[in-house]
């Protein structure tokens, strides 16, 4: 049961344009929601995150969106740079007490690809 | 200030071995999480450890376990170990927040 899905698996821009990452959930427990960051051979990277109190969180050229009704996150980058190639994992985290409280439930990735 | 720390890098066990692995929190953090990633696959929760118990568990079978330390340091062992357990195995930590930190993850090769 994938409760957290990035349903591309790729995304290939060109540097200076708009990326856009998404991400679906389905457990209306999840609160908290986190973009990470990976580069081959190491570990995650926080990027930005969002409480589902919110609907945008903006942190420099990155911008989380959060459609609650919808079960519907993304990822914006503006502008996309040749160094933002990476893997991009969308995380949620459940409210305290909940039964999966103290974990994150990642989607499968998506590889960002920016070219020069 | 120093991050999550993990050790080793690379492991090589042969099929049926036990593996154990290391993992040293930020600092502060209470909370050390262990997550798997096989290969094309994302992330996958294994276990979560705080003050020294073990608080959440993902769906893996009872041979992989661990423990928390009193300085918060964690181990992971993974005992008779199979093919398909070859993977990246992943520490983290936080202060009891979503937000975890990781670390660079140690590569398990099972052959």
């Amino acid at each position: 049961d994938q409760q957290v899905k990035q349903n591309s698996p790729s995304l290939s821009v060109q540097e200076g344009r708009i990326s856009i990452l998404n991400c679906d959930y389905t457990n209306s427990m999840f609160d908290y929601f986190l973009w990470y960051k990976k580069y081959p051979a190491e570990g995650p990277t926080f990027l930005i995150s969002i409480s589902s109190i919110k609907d945008k969180n903006e942190d420099g050229r990155f911008t989380v969106f959060l459609n609650k009704s919808a079960k519907h996150l993304s990822l914006h980058i503006v502008p996309s740079q040749p160094g933002d190639s990476a893997v991009y994992f969308c995380a949620a985290s459940d409210l305290p007490g909940g039964t999966s409280y103290g974990k994150l439930t990642f989607g499968q990735g998506t590889i960002l690809t920016v070219h020069p | 200030e120093a991050g999550v720390t993990q050790s080793p890098t690379h492991l090589i066990k042969t099929r049926g071995q036990q593996a154990t692995l290391r993992c040293s929190p930020i600092s502060g953090h209470t909370s050390v999480y262990w997550y798997q990633q096989a290969l094309g696959l994302g992330l996958q929760f294994l276990l979560w450890y705080d003050e020294g118990e073990e608080r959440n568990r993902g769906n893996f079978p009872p041979r992989f376990s661990g423990r928390q330390f009193p300085n918060y340091s964690s181990e992971l062992n993974v005992n008779a170990l199979e093919l398909e357990d070859s993977a990246l195995y992943l520490c983290a930590s936080s202060s009891r927040t979503p937000r975890a930190f990781f670390g660079q993850g140690t590569r398990l090769t099972v052959v």
